[in-house]
């Protein structure tokens, strides 16, 4: 099983929509968790954190975290076509040696006008 | 301009040529890492350093070795490059790499690497 588990996608949604991006981790004791955006040829955008149990908005963006089910989400309403993107999930995990953060593959998301 | 820059952007070497991709960032971060995107398999941790003079493997460090000489650099040394390092490389840098913190990444611009 992988650490941190994406639906590769690609995500479709119409310009407008709200798009739900979903992400699963195995580490129990995993503390924090990232969203970032990566265009095609860029590095990756961090846009997202969150490490308490429930939702945190920032504009158009909320993440949901829900610890007992080892899930993250993020939410992006009125999808945009300029936010088609791949979107990593990363789980941050406190080890005796210092953090460790695991990404996950990334799911694509084409948002069509 | 807070940033972490990477050189070069593309490279195109032959098996066994000895590299280094040189990363540095400019805003004080403790924490530096080196991954690698392969299609289908995500970021890949290679070596991280938690400060200078401390670094340490990550999940692939086969065929690669690091230096933190100096807080802002971090560069990335390929002694034996063979084919199946081609991948695209990105330099990442955080305030700390301890603790409960929500310290994000910031990520240099990347640098494809192809060998033949």
């Amino acid at each position: 099983q992988k650490e941190v588990e994406q639906n590769s996608g690609p995500l479709s949604v119409p310009e407008g929509a709200i798009a739900s991006l979903n992400c699963t981790y195995s580490d129990r004791v995993s503390q924090s968790f990232f969203w970032y955006r990566q265009y095609s040829g860029k590095s990756p955008e961090l846009i997202m954190s969150i490490y308490s149990n429930g939702d945190k908005e920032d504009g158009r963006f909320t993440a949901q975290l829900n610890k007992a089910s080892q899930y993250v989400s993020l939410l992006i309403r009125d999808s945009q076509p300029s936010d088609s993107a791949t979107y990593l999930c990363a789980v941050n995990t406190i080890m005796e040696y210092g953090n460790k953060l695991v990404f996950g593959a990334g799911t694509i998301l084409r948002v069509k006008s | 301009e807070a940033q972490v820059t990477q050189n070069p952007r593309y490279l195109i070497t032959v098996t066994g040529k000895k590299l280094t991709v040189t990363c540095s960032q400019n805003m004080n971060h403790e924490y530096m890492s080196w991954y690698r995107q392969d299609p289908g398999l995500g970021l890949r941790q290679i070596y991280y350093s938690m400060n200078v003079e401390v670094t340490d493997k990550g999940d692939v460090p086969e065929g690669y070795k690091v230096s933190r000489k100096e807080k802002r650099n971090f560069p990335l040394i390929l002694e034996s490059p063979s084919p199946n390092q081609t991948s695209l490389y990105f330099c990442a840098s955080s305030l700390s790499g301890r603790g409960l913190t929500n310290y994000g990444y910031t990520f240099g611009s990347g640098t494809r690497l192809t060998v033949v």
